[in-house]
């Protein structure tokens, strides 16, 4: 069955470096691969989409890079900042069709002090 | 106006009750949800609906019953409740198939965090 690891669980980073988060797959590749933020005591958050055809996505701060060679999707934000203190899940889906579902990996909590 | 919305936000109760969450969403939304969050924060699907159809059914004990009376809404209902049923469980919605794409992009409610005593 498929795995997806975020290899770390924690990350604590100084305010103006860039983060960068890692996100590992095992067995097929997936469609899409997605990136969401959740803080304490909310839902998570979609923030960007990249699709198997894409190598890298970009929104603001954020960029997204895929590799399907490597099986791996890394997750860089650029001049951070306090307020990008959270955790940040990565989730993946296969198939198409409407049976198809999303897994979650179960999250980097990144910290970023001033 | 909330897009994703879930009652109660707490939920605290004994076991071996049988208690409800609901879930509205006011996207237009075809594609409905329920997540279970654990203690480690990992969130994993249970149950997914399709225009009130059931497409998604886990390994989810059968003491949990999703019912979709209509597309905008999805609630849960766990019956003999247990210890290791406490965790937040989250309804998400998303639209399956939008300009003939399937992004699958999920929006989250703001979770109810159920508690069993």
């Amino acid at each position: 069955s498929q795995k997806i690891e975020q290899n770390s669980e924690a990350l604590n980073i100084q305010e103006g470096k860039t983060a960068t988060l890692t996100c590992n797959y095992t067995n097929y590749s997936p469609a899409y691969l997605q990136w969401y933020r959740q803080d304490p005591g909310r839902g998570p958050v979609f923030l960007l989409l990249i699709r198997e055809n894409e190598k890298e996505k970009r929104k603001e701060r954020l960029k997204v890079t895929f590799d399907t060679t490597l099986k791996q999707s890394l997750f860089h934000i650029t001049a951070s900042q306090p307020a990008d203190s959270a955790t940040y899940l990565c989730a993946l889906e296969r198939l198409r069709s409407s049976a198809s579902k999303i897994i979650f990996g179960s999250g980097t909590r990144l910290s970023i002090r001033p | 106006d909330t897009a994703v919305s879930q009652t109660p936000k707490y939920l605290v109760t004994q076991m071996g009750n049988d208690k409800s969450i609901k879930c509205e969403q006011n996207l237009g939304h075809d594609t409905m949800y329920w997540y279970k969050q654990d203690s480690k924060k990992f969130l994993k699907i249970m149950f997914s609906y399709n225009n009130k159809e059931l497409i998604i059914n886990e390994t989810v004990p059968n003491r949990f019953s999703p019912k979709s009376p209509d597309k905008a809404h999805l609630n849960l209902h766990i019956n003999s409740l247990e210890l290791g049923d406490s965790a937040v469980y989250f309804c998400a919605s998303s639209q399956r198939i939008s300009g003939g794409r399937s992004y699958n992009e999920q929006f989250f409610g703001p979770g109810t965090r159920l508690t069993v005593l």
